[in-house]
């Protein structure tokens, strides 16, 4: 019974498109977080939110936009699509702040 | 910006021995040191963390040791067994925020 909800599974993109990667968590947290992998990078912290507030973005591009409509929901859309943003994207909930973090299954983005 | 510098990158052992991974951070103000475990294909999984109010932690065969002085955190897995082959990671938190270390690839050799 999956606790965090990532959809979808796997996503194909073309160059330039946008993609909106879901997350919802039912685990009643206060905070979530957007994580990539690649094999560039082991594992790349992007933003964190907390009650639904932004409180951290590492993420240097525009293109990559986190929205809260509901406290359990973070997603993330990802405009101008290139090849180098293939990767996994991993959503995360937390109770509070930053600790004891839990991982969503993630989204494996491949972009052509 | 911050960094966790995390080695070995990868660390071969013989199934029965202990395993050491060990993990350096840069802010004095990190108070929280999480361990992760991924397997191929799947997402990271929380196996065991230290706040900084402790020195030494531990769980079902997994002993985390923090220095703060040197800052320097450790995991220390022992009496290996073929399902501890995995990635590893560390990480260092504060202020919203956890930095990750890079990983460790484990091996179990039978």
């Amino acid at each position: 019974d999956p606790k965090i909800i990532q959809k979808p599974k796997y996503l194909v993109a073309v160059t330039g498109s946008e993609k909106i990667l879901i997350c919802e968590q039912y685990l009643g947290h206060n905070a979530m977080y957007w994580y990539r992998q690649s094999a560039k990078k082991p594992l790349e912290f992007m933003f964190s939110y907390s009650y639904q507030k932004l409180m951290d973005n590492q993420t240097a591009s525009s293109r990559f936009q986190p929205q809260s409509s509901k406290k359990n929901h973070l997603d993330l859309q990802i405009t101008a699509l290139k090849p180098d943003d293939s990767a996994t994207y991993f959503c995360a909930s937390s109770q509070d702040n930053w600790v004891e973090q839990y991982f969503g299954p993630g989204t494996r983005l491949t972009v052509l | 910006g911050e960094q966790v510098e995390q080695l070995p990158s990868i660390l071969r052992v013989q199934e029965g021995s202990s395993a050491s991974i060990n993990c350096t951070y840069e802010n004095s103000a990190s108070n929280y040191f999480p361990w992760y475990k991924q397997e191929p294909g799947e997402n990271p999984k929380l196996i065991i963390d230290i706040r900084s109010n402790m020195e030494r932690k531990q769980t079902q065969g997994l002993i985390v040791l923090l220095d703060k002085k040197a800052k320097r955190f450790s995991l220390h897995i022992t009496d290996t067994q073929p399902g501890d082959s995995a990635m590893y990671f560390c990480a260092a938190g504060s202020n919203y925020q956890l930095i990750w270390g890079s990983g460790t690839k484990l091996i179990i050799k039978p």
